[in-house]
């Protein structure tokens, strides 16, 4: 069975801080990784994808991959409180385009 | 505006009956799939098609069946074999240049009276 496996969380982090949000993965061919936002009852939002090891940079966001760790992480940097969210990570483990989904962590930011 | 629209955004129904869900996608993806989403859960995927005219079954597919014919809709039946239907369905498309990247429909909740 290949699995993504999340803290659940809260994550509860201040206003201005950075969160760090981790995610491991069991099948060691994955290819490509994915970062998912998902507002309570809203649908997932794809605010990250990373190919490669190392970070990978987009505005207050970075994402890290390490294949051989078998580890992927998301920095959100100067945490807002609209970044309160649940944070889904998807791994394609290869072969057509399916993603196997963590159950996500849900981070909270306090002003 | 290119994007997924999925309908009806609520949807009830009786035990015993079928309901169908719509997703229309004009973003020219070639592949679509339909997950489910329980409360404190993942997503979990129940069918998914990567061409029109063809589809496979995912991880939980009884209960359910779809059809593809034509690249810009997928619709998902629930069926009454289906034993636990109230959830959150959401349909994704994929296609073009990041091949992999799945973009979402906004969902549709289904309850069971």
């Amino acid at each position: 069975q290949k699995e993504v496996e999340q803290n659940s969380g809260p994550l509860s982090v201040p206003e201005g801080a950075i969160a760090s949000l981790n995610c491991t993965y069991s099948d060691r061919g994955s290819q490509s990784f994915f970062w998912y936002r998902q507002y309570s009852g809203k649908s997932p939002e794809l605010i990250m994808s990373i190919y490669s090891n190392g970070d990978k940079e987009d505005g207050r966001f970075t994402a890290q991959l390490n294949k051989a760790s078998q580890y992927v992480s998301l920095l959100i940097r100067d945490s807002q409180p609209s970044d309160s969210a649940t944070y889904l990570c998807a791994v394609n483990p290869g072969g057509f385009q399916k993603l196997v989904f963590g159950t996500g962590t849900r981070l909270l930011v306090s002003p | 505006d290119g994007g997924i629209t999925q309908s009806p955004k609520y949807l009830f129904r009786k035990e015993g009956q079928n309901v169908t869900l719509s997703c229309e996608q004009n973003l020219n993806h070639d592949a679509m799939y339909w997950y489910r989403q329980d409360p404190g859960q993942g997503l979990r995927l129940i069918y998914y098609s990567q061409i029109v005219n063809d589809f496979q079954k995912g991880d939980i597919a009884e209960g359910y069946s779809v059809s593809r014919e034509k690249k810009e809709s997928f619709p998902l039946t629930v069926t009454s074999a289906q034993k636990n239907p109230t959830a959150f369905y959401l349909c994704a498309s994929a296609g073009g240049p990041s091949y992999n990247e799945q973009f979402f429909g906004p969902g549709t909740r289904l309850t069971v009276l």
